[in-house]
């Protein structure tokens, strides 16, 4: 089976920018998550969406960040505008009820 | 945000021999998870755990998840240069369902040939 798919892998763009990623999950997969990765650290969860509700963004800045997962498969992550903090790798996994998360391969975001 | 406590932080070893890493917290898990992760890829996982006290090996590794619910270790035995990597435990609080995973900070893997 196809695994998480992640565009773009990378993406350089000037502070106060905005920027967006993409995540398709495993087919099958209600559950979506949006994980934030800083150098030399774990993931973070940023926000989960069960189906195309998010239950879980207490972690998600939202004075800047956004996403959405319309009709449930598909999720975008968006910044805006974008800060030198943001830089760090954007970590997309799916799990299915009681499974274990899949993660995708993530876009390194670099912030000037 | 809340993250376990890895160690150790990174591994210099020679090929074939031994590895243990482990992870604890100051709450109780109901699941631990062990991921990999190569550079510029995301976590792989490479084993669960479901129950305190239950040992579950994945070909060389083996991994235990603790007694008490807040430790899990992973042993890595006869390594090899494909072993190189950074290991991340993972834990899940409540219920059954992954709702969301606290990570520790990670064990950076050396293997010398």
């Amino acid at each position: 089976e196809a695994g998480v798919v992640q565009s773009p892998r990378y993406k350089i763009i000037e502070k106060k920018q905005p920027v967006a990623f993409w995540c398709n999950p495993i087919s099958g997969h209600n559950t979506l998550y949006w994980y934030l990765q800083n150098l030399g650290q774990g993931p973070e969860l940023l926000i989960r969406y069960e189906n195309e509700e998010a239950v879980d963004d207490s972690q998600l800045p939202k004075d800047r960040f956004s996403a959405e997962r319309l009709k449930g498969v598909d999720s975008t992550l968006k910044i805006q505008p974008a800060e030198l903090g943001d830089s760090a790798v954007y970590l997309c996994a799916s799990s299915t009820n009681n499974s274990p998360l899949h993660f995708g391969n993530g876009t390194r975001l670099t912030v000037t | 945000g809340q993250q376990l406590n890895q160690s150790p932080q990174s591994m210099f070893i020679q090929e074939g021999e031994d590895v243990s890493m482990n992870c604890t917290s100051s709450s109780i898990f109901n699941t631990w998870l062990w991921y990999k992760q190569d550079p510029g890829e995301g976590p792989v996982l490479l084993i669960a755990l479901y129950k305190a006290g239950e040992l579950t090996s994945n070909g060389r590794l083996t991994a235990q998840f603790g007694i008490t619910r807040k430790d899990s270790f992973l042993n890595i035995s006869a390594s090899i240069p494909s072993d190189v990597g950074i290991y991340f435990c993972a834990g899940q609080a409540g219920g059954t369902s992954y709702g969301k995973l606290t990570f520790g900070q990670g064990t950076i893997l050396t293997v010398h040939p």
